[in-house]
C-alpha cells in the first residue's frame, strides 16, 4: 500500500532552472495538494485540486504551476527557481475535502543556489 | 480569513510525565474540523487525532486526547504517559472549506 509517493526526495537547482516535482497516490482520492514548508512557518497551501481537470490557487502559488490529468498524479512545476522557492514540499491526498484525514508524502527537500 | 495559532515553539518533557501542547484557531464557521498531526525527524506527516466541531465529546486515541472549547475557540493536545518515540514537531491543523490550514508548529523533545 504506497498511498502518496513523491519524487525527488531531495534536489538543488540553481537560480532560474525549472523542475517539477512529481506526485502520486494509489488511494483514488479526488482530493489533492501541494504545501510548503518554511522553518518555523508551519505548512503552506501552494494549489489544490479537487479531481482530474481542476485545480486552484491556495494561499502561496506564485511561482508554480500545477495540471491534474488523471486522478492519481498532480504535479507540481517550477519555472525560473529563486532562492525563496527553498523549502520542503509536501504533496498529500484526502478522500473529502477536509473532514476526512490528509495522506502526506514523504515530502522534497528544495534548495535553490 | 481562518487563523491557526501555536504559541509554544518547543516544550520539553520527561518520560512518562504527561504534557499540554496549546492550540486556538479564529474562524466564523460553525462547522469544522480539527486535526493533531505529528511530524518525526522523518519529515513524514501522521495524523494523531481528529475532532469535529459538531461533536461535544473530547476526542481519544489511546494516551493522546484533546480538550476542545469551541466557544473559546481553543484545541489543546495531551499526551500522557510520554514515550521517547513521542519526540516531534506537532502541528495543529484546521479544516474547512478548501484544504487544511496549520500552525507553526510546536517541537517536543521527550527525554529520559
Amino acid at each position: 500500500n504506497a498511498g502518496v509517493t513523491q519524487t525527488p526526495k531531495f534536489r538543488i537547482l540553481k537560480i532560474g532552472q525549472s523542475m517539477t516535482l512529481q506526485c502520486t497516490q494509489d488511494m483514488n482520492h479526488n482530493y489533492m495538494y501541494w504545501y510548503r514548508q518554511d522553518p518555523g512557518m508551519g505548512l503552506k497551501l501552494i494549489y489544490y485540486s479537487v479531481g482530474a481537470g481542476i485545480t486552484d490557487k491556495g494561499e502561496v502559488p506564485n511561482g508554480y504551476n500545477v495540471s491534474r490529468s488523471t486522478t492519481e498524479d498532480f504535479p507540481l512545476r517550477l519555472e525560473l527557481a529563486a532562492p525563496s522557492q527553498t523549502s520542503v514540499y509536501f504533496c498529500a491526498s484526502s478522500y473529502l475535502r477536509v473532514g476526512t484525514e490528509a495522506f502526506f508524502g514523504q515530502g522534497t527537500r528544495l534548495t535553490v543556489v | 480569513a481562518q487563523t491557526v495559532t501555536q504559541s509554544q515553539p518547543e516544550m520539553s518533557v520527561q518520560e512518562a510525565e504527561t504534557v499540554t501542547l496549546s492550540c486556538t484557531y479564529d474562524t466564523s464557521e460553525s462547522n469544522y474540523y480539527l486535526f493533531w498531526y505529528k511530524q518525526p525527524p522523518s519529515r513524514q506527516m501522521i495524523l494523531v487525532i481528529r475532532q469535529e466541531a459538531y461533536k461535544q465529546q473530547n476526542a481519544t486515541e489511546n494516551r493522546f486526547s484533546v480538550n476542545f472549547q469551541k466557544a473559546a475557540k481553543s484545541f489543546s493536545l495531551k499526551i500522557s504517559d510520554s514515550q521517547l518515540g513521542d519526540t516531534a514537531m506537532y502541528f495543529c491543523a484546521f479544516g474547512a472549506g478548501t484544504a487544511l490550514i496549520f500552525g507553526k508548529g510546536t517541537t517536543l523533545s521527550v527525554s529520559s
